[in-house]
């Protein structure tokens, strides 16, 4: 499979701890963006990252891409109880960006 | 700031009945999406639409789903005779190009 894998698929934290979702994938990308969905929402675009990128920042959000290891983590910062959802990444593959191929997401949980 | 719109937030319909989804892309956009999400599962791509044609479609995207965009604002995925594995979510996503998509709120769709 192509797509992208998030790493845990289940994550409980305190509020203000810093959170960090993992995702591998098995193909060469164009980029790799993650998503946020709340329950039964919409998906929210977060970050953008393209293959020649190695990090960005977005607020809270840090993420990371290794091209050689093929995984990304995401990284949300002083947690809030806002923060719980779950997280996707979705790969754009490379030479076949008509689509994005989602993981099956982690389910963050912030404990008050 | 612009954002994708979908109509019906919810859509019940009868088994063996037709449905229309609707979306109304962000307006300057050319790359059009529809996915869908069974309930606990990931974000599956279904078709993509450029150029007043079809780029790429699923194994899913069978002859039973079909898209349109009858004018300049909407972008519509037709169910002609909806079967129970047909319930889930179905997200539009719009592009400007074949990288950052924005997606919109979803329908949630109930075949009885």
């Amino acid at each position: 499979s192509q797509q992208g894998e998030e790493d845990p698929q289940a994550l409980s934290i305190q509020e203000g701890e810093n959170a960090t979702m993992n995702c591998s994938y098995k193909t060469s990308i164009n980029n790799l963006q993650w998503y946020r969905q709340n329950s039964g929402r919409g998906l929210v675009h977060l970050i953008l990252i393209r293959s020649n990128e190695r990090e960005k920042h977005s607020g809270r959000l840090r993420v990371t891409l290794d091209t050689s290891k093929k995984s990304s983590s995401l990284l949300i910062t002083a947690s809030r109880a806002a923060d719980t959802a779950s997280y996707f990444c979705a790969i754009s593959l490379m030479n076949r960006d008509d689509k994005i191929i989602f993981g099956k997401g982690t389910r963050l949980h912030i404990l008050p | 700031e612009p954002e994708v719109t979908q109509t019906p937030s919810h859509q019940v319909t009868q088994m063996g009945q037709e449905v229309i989804l609707r979306c109304v892309p962000i307006s300057n956009h050319l790359y059009f999406y529809w996915y869908r999400q069974i309930l606990g599962q990931k974000v599956e791509f279904l078709v993509s639409f450029y150029n007043n044609e079809i780029s790429e479609k699923s194994e899913i995207f069978d002859d039973q789903f079909s898209v349109e965009r009858p004018d300049g604002s909407n972008f519509t995925l037709k169910i002609r005779s909806t079967k129970l594995e047909d319930s889930a979510m179905y997200f539009c996503a719009s592009s400007v190009s074949r990288h950052e998509q924005y997606f919109g709120p979803g329908t949630r769709l109930t075949v009885t």
